[in-house]
């Protein structure tokens, strides 16, 4: 069974980093396809994804957020760990951690990057 | 970034009745070397972390009801609830992964008439 729990804060301060933690189980991010992906929601409004790092370690990022998300795998504790700088009152919004797959064929593996297993995801306010 | 673009943003349908969600990609999201749509379908109910319904523009994932059906090609697609029943109120929501970039549409609501 495969399961993602986020934690981190549930209040930061304007300007201040925010630091998320995506520990999972039930998977490995070793193993050839895989990914492990950040995606937000604010009150009311759509899903808006930020990033997404594979098993081989590559990283992407929203273009429109890149220069504020880190985003960094710890393997050997399962987990996912995203930095958000600088953050605003529009950050708001619940953040959600999300697992997708791949496949590897002839050793070369290749990752299908959409959602099939989510957390419950962490509400993060941003206000003074 | 491709943007995504859903259709309508609410329907209200009658309990047994079809409903049709439309989703746009400002480009194509078709990999003609294998013939396959980069496209995902998601259902979110109040409360809850989406779920994964659809990939590849048209395949159910395990345990979705077959009364979901998804299709489309290239930058035009649909989403299809045959007999919509009580607890298929939700928001729902497409998304591309064609690109680096990935995106999501801006959800449709689909509630009971």
């Amino acid at each position: 069974q495969i399961t993602l729990k986020e934690s981190g804060p549930t209040l930061v301060k304007p300007t201040q980093t925010l630091t998320l933690t995506c520990t999972f189980s039930g998977f490995s991010l070793t193993a050839g396809g895989a990914g492990v992906g950040w995606i937000r929601q604010s009150p009311g409004k759509a899903l808006e994804w930020l990033a997404l790092i594979f098993w081989d370690d590559d990283k992407r990022y929203s273009p429109s957020l890149k220069s504020r998300l880190t985003i960094t795998q710890d393997t050997s504790k399962k987990q996912v760990v995203l930095t958000m700088t600088n953050m605003d009152p529009v950050d708001t919004a619940t953040y959600y951690c999300a697992h997708s797959v791949g496949y590897c064929v002839r050793g070369n593996c290749y990752a299908d990057p959409y959602f099939q297993d989510w957390g419950q995801g962490t509400l993060v306010t941003v206000s003074s | 970034d491709i943007v995504m673009t859903q259709s309508p943003d609410s329907l209200a349908v009658s309990l047994g009745e079809r409903a049709t969600i439309n989703c746009k990609s400002s480009q194509s999201l078709l990999y003609t070397p294998n013939n396959r749509n980069y496209l995902a379908w998601y259902q979110q109910k109040p409360g809850q972390p989406p779920k994964l319904l659809i990939n590849w523009a048209s395949t159910r994932e395990s345990g979705v009801p077959d009364r979901f059906s998804a299709g489309g090609s290239g930058t035009d697609f649909t989403l299809t609830i045959s007999s919509l029943q009580p607890e298929d109120v939700a928001v729902y929501y497409c998304q591309q992964y064609y690109s680096r970039a990935l995106t999501f549409g801006g959800g449709t609501k689909v509630e009971i008439k």
